[in-house]
């Protein structure tokens, strides 16, 4: 099976702006989890939806938003860019309904907001 | 709360040596799961090795083991016969039935030759 796909692998935006980025889970996987890392703060949760339903939501703020489809690719929006929203964003996937099934990690997208 | 704690940040290994990278978490609950996952220096995300709380039994997978203490918090990783593709950051992570998952902030572990 592939494994979890993000695209884009990099990008660049300047501040005020706003950026989409996109998760392929795993084929089969009905759940899509969001996380932050950065070098200050670490790893930190997002979101994670499920059956295309919003199923735990971290401590972020409302310009920090997501959603997913019907075939489980999720995307995640940031509206109003910040510089400290410089981050790799990474997307994981797992196979279960319940919410302690492993999760896959995509390669991530490196974003830098200038 | 749920927090997880690696108090090592970085740590070094010779080549076929063995290494711990330790591990403790705080949570209320009786029932969860702990991961090890490997970052190397390519970004990838792996997942190394996962332990139900409820399993007293120890997981290993291949050269790695972990060291479960439920009723200390604890969570070790053990890395038998290092390789030089064992050099990546580590980190350890906690979640909860219906919860997020929480990490550690990680342990940089470089495998010399």
């Amino acid at each position: 099976k592939a494994g979890v796909t993000q695209t884009p692998r990099y990008l660049i935006k300047t501040r005020g702006q706003q950026v989409t980025l996109s998760c392929s889970p795993i084929s089969g996987h009905r759940s899509v989890s969001w996380y932050q890392q950065t070098p200050g703060q670490g790893l930190q949760f997002l979101f994670e939806y499920f059956s295309e339903t919003q199923r735990n939501k971290g401590n972020f703020p409302g310009r920090f938003s997501g959603r997913q489809f019907s075939n489980s690719r999720s995307e995640m929006n940031v509206s109003t860019l910040e510089l400290g929203d410089s981050a790799l964003y990474l997307c994981a996937s797992s196979d279960g309904d319940t919410t302690t099934d492993t999760q896959y990690f995509g390669p991530g997208t490196r974003l830098t907001v200038l | 709360a749920q927090t997880v704690t690696q108090s090592q940040p970085e740590m070094s290994v010779q080549e076929a040596e063995t290494v711990t990278l330790s591990c403790t978490y705080d949570t209320s609950e009786n029932n969860y799961y702990l991961f090890w996952y490997k970052q190397p220096p390519s970004r990838q995300m792996i997942l190394v090795i996962r332990q139900e709380a409820y399993k007293q039994q120890n997981a290993t997978e291949n050269r790695f083991s972990v060291n479960f203490q439920k009723a200390a918090k604890s969570f070790s990783l053990k890395i038998s016969d290092s390789q030089l593709g064992d050099t990546a950051m580590y980190f350890c992570a906690l979640r909860r039935i219906n919860n997020d998952m929480r990490f550690g902030a990680g342990t940089r572990l470089t495998v010399k030759p």
